[in-house]
């Protein structure tokens, strides 16, 4: 089974940082990455698939990148709505199986 | 665009079964553009998949729940649901709903989700 690893588990940061997100693969999975933000209360929600390819909608702010076993997330500016927790998401086995990062909750400086 | 409703009950009792159905609206589960699938996510934690189905009824499952897991179908309907068997409070979760996408294999549709406590 691909595990996925998220680091860090928590960063704290100001409005206008630039935030980073790392997500590592137990195995290679290509570009078969996803990722999603999550508010308290709500589902979670995609901003970028395969990798780097921002959904529809999301801010480029949002940018994705990495291939292989090592992936990033990065918010260029940080903006309120940004504070939320982060979850990665491989593809690459599914339909056999879905697997998530542990999440990075992004929190106020 | 697709909506999502889980529905069932919020309390269940250690060693009894979980069940839960999920409606779905704004196009038909027997599409061959999605599967059908439930996520949890325990109070503080991250999220775990459970399992997924497609409308044909090939199931996938999470193997350390697989023993325990059953998602079935019903096109009449427009509905799938989720039997998780022998729960204990390790089980207390925010259950999802949602529709992972065949070709890309990632999640726009979910669920509101609904909380299973349980407890005796």
């Amino acid at each position: 089974d691909i595990q996925m690893t998220q680091s860090p588990s928590s960063v704290s940061a100001s409005v206008g940082d630039r935030v980073t997100i790392t997500c590592r693969a137990s195995q290679g999975i290509s570009s078969w990455l996803a990722w999603y933000q999550q508010k308290p209360g709500k589902a979670p929600k995609l901003l970028i698939y395969a990798a780097s390819s921002l959904q529809s909608g999301v801010p480029s702010r949002f940018s994705g990148s990495g291939s292989g076993t090592d992936f990033t997330l990065t918010i260029s500016s940080l903006q309120p709505e940004d504070f939320a927790t982060y979850y990665c998401q491989q593809a690459n086995s599914f339909p056999r199986a879905l697997t998530f990062g542990g999440g990075t909750k992004v929190e106020i400086k | 665009q697709l909506q999502l409703q889980e529905s069932g009950p919020g309390l269940v009792k250690p060693s009894e079964t979980l069940s839960l159905t999920c409606t779905v609206s704004g196009g038909s589960i027997s599409s061959s553009s999605y599967y059908w699938g439930w996520i949890r996510q325990p109070p503080g934690k991250g999220l775990e998949w459970i399992g997924s189905i497609y409308y044909s009824g090939s199931t996938y499952y999470n193997p350390s729940l697989k023993s325990r897991v059953t998602i079935s179908v019903d096109t009449s309907k427009n509905q799938f649901s989720l039997k998780l068997s022998s729960v204990t409070a390790a089980d207390t979760a925010v259950y999802y709903c949602a529709s992972p996408e065949g070709v890309r294999g990632v999640i726009l549709g979910w669920g509101q989700g609904t909380l299973v406590t349980v407890s005796s």
